[in-house]
């Protein structure tokens, strides 16, 4: 299995700040990888595939960067919606696998 | 707008089967990778597996022995089993639409709201 490890766990910020949440795999994945966020109590939501593509709908605050085992979603302005649990995810080999999340919490 | 919605028991003792469905509404079940997640209680999401189309299915390794996915495309479900739980069960589940975009781009795009199943006696 392919291991995504994220850093940070948790982070706290404040509105309009600049995030950066890293995510790392275990072998080179090329490009495919996802990024999700996921509100508590909710289910996750898709805001980046392809390691670059924003999903449609997604503000354009939201970006990700990154190939082979090194990759990074950024929020340049940290809004209160984006208070929230962000989540990789591969889609490189089955079994599909997600990092262990990074909670983005409030200063 | 594509909707899912997940159904079954909230309770299953330990040793029985897990059994949940996942009705699919505003769009075609076929084309799609209808996978199945979990996230136990304060962890991380891990895919259980997904059916596509009319029925060829793949399982994470580590849960293939006890999990069995099929579907019902003319009621536009599908359904999990996962036999022989324990309390490491205990998660909320989620179905949700795999859609490929192309060789190896995979994303989940519709999720279910997630139901909560117990493990316990």
């Amino acid at each position: 299995d392919i291991q995504m490890t994220q850093s940070p766990s948790s982070l706290s910020a404040s509105v309009e700040d600049r995030v950066t949440i890293t995510c790392r795999a275990s072998r080179s994945i090329s490009i495919y990888l996802n990024w999700y966020q996921q509100k508590p109590g909710k289910a996750p939501k898709v805001l980046i595939y392809g390691a670059s593509s924003l999903q449609s709908g997604v503000p354009s605050r939201f970006s990700g960067s990154g190939s082979g085992t090194d990759f990074t979603l950024t929020i340049s302005s940290l809004q209160p919606e984006d208070f929230a649990t962000y989540y990789c995810q591969q889609s490189y080999s089955i079994p599909w696998t997600f990092g262990q999340g990074t909670k983005v919490e409030i200063k | 707008q594509v909707q899912l919605q997940e159904s079954g028991p909230g309770l299953v003792k330990p040793s029985e089967t897990l059994s949940l469905t996942c009705t699919v509404s505003g769009g075609s079940i076929s084309g799609y990778y209808w996978s199945w997640i979990r996230q136990p209680p304060g962890k991380a999401l891990e895919w259980i597996g997904y059916i596509y189309d009319s029925g060829s299915t793949n399982y994470n390794p580590s849960l293939k022995s006890r999990v069995t996915i099929s579907v019902d495309t003319s009621k536009n479900q599908f359904s999990l089993k996962l036999s022989s739980v324990t309390a490491a069960d205990t998660a909320v589940y989620y179905c949700a639409r795999g859609s490929k975009l192309r060789f190896l781009e995979y994303l989940f795009d519709y999720w279910g709201q997630g139901t909560l199943v117990t493990v316990s006696s």
